[in-house]
């Protein structure tokens, strides 16, 4: 898989959009880019996940730069729940299950200020 | 629609017994895997199943066992319980479809080996 690099930590005002930056200058044709998070103690939690187009849920936004080497996830609204650390991966298109299971790196460790 | 259940939620072991945690999801979903997160680390996959009868070991599968007679149970056995095992433990599962291999994780067992 592709290796990933996110800042450590940000900052984020209540009510203000969050955007979480992340850098997969390796990325390969056929590998997806993945978002989950995980709020303190409990389990990781998928976001969105984006080939090439940007794409939309109702939890995020994800944008994607036109050559893939970075994206950006969105958090239109953030709330204090929204503290937690969140994981950039990259993951090929179809791994065939899971031998190597998903690497979570170090992530980016948002706090939302009230 | 529960998603991915575990129990139990917090256990303390004696070195040298032996446990089952349990894993259940109910989206019908071929993949299944076992995590587990020391404090302050990422996830690293203990074992996973393509499917009912199939499994086979991840990075870290030593002193674990597993089964998956069905598509929704998969639990994960600890035979001679040690130190090193105290750890969060993380079931997930996945449709395991070519361009989707979002995996949704339970809350976790915390184990705490004495």
């Amino acid at each position: 898989d592709a290796k990933t690099t996110q800042p450590p930590s940000m900052d984020c005002a209540e009510g203000r959009a969050a955007n979480l930056p992340c850098n997969h200058s390796t990325i390969s044709g056929n590998e997806y880019v993945y978002w989950y998070r995980q709020i303190h103690s409990q389990g990781p939690q998928y976001i969105i996940h984006g080939l090439k187009n940007n794409e939309t849920n109702e939890m995020a936004s994800l944008i994607i730069t036109e050559d893939r080497k970075s994206s950006t996830l969105i958090l239109p609204h953030a709330t204090l729940r929204d503290t937690a650390v969140y994981y950039c991966i990259v993951r090929p298109m179809y791994s065939g299950g899971g031998a190597d299971g998903l690497t979570f790196g170090k992530g980016t460790h948002l706090i939302i200020q009230p | 629609n529960a998603g991915v259940t575990q129990t139990p939620k917090f256990r303390i072991l004696k070195i040298g017994q032996s446990m089952t945690l349990q894993c259940t999801q109910d989206m019908n979903h071929n993949y299944m895997y076992w995590y587990r997160q020391d404090p302050g680390m990422g996830l690293k996959l203990i074992y996973y199943s393509v499917g009912a009868g199939i499994t086979d070991k991840g990075e870290v599968p030593n002193g674990y066992n597993v089964s998956r007679s069905t598509t929704e149970d998969f639990p994960l056995r600890l035979e001679l319980a040690a130190p090193s095992q105290t750890s969060v433990y993380f079931c997930a599962s996945s449709r395991g479809l070519a361009g989707d291999e979002t995996q949704y994780f339970g809350p976790g067992t915390r184990l705490l080996v004495l």
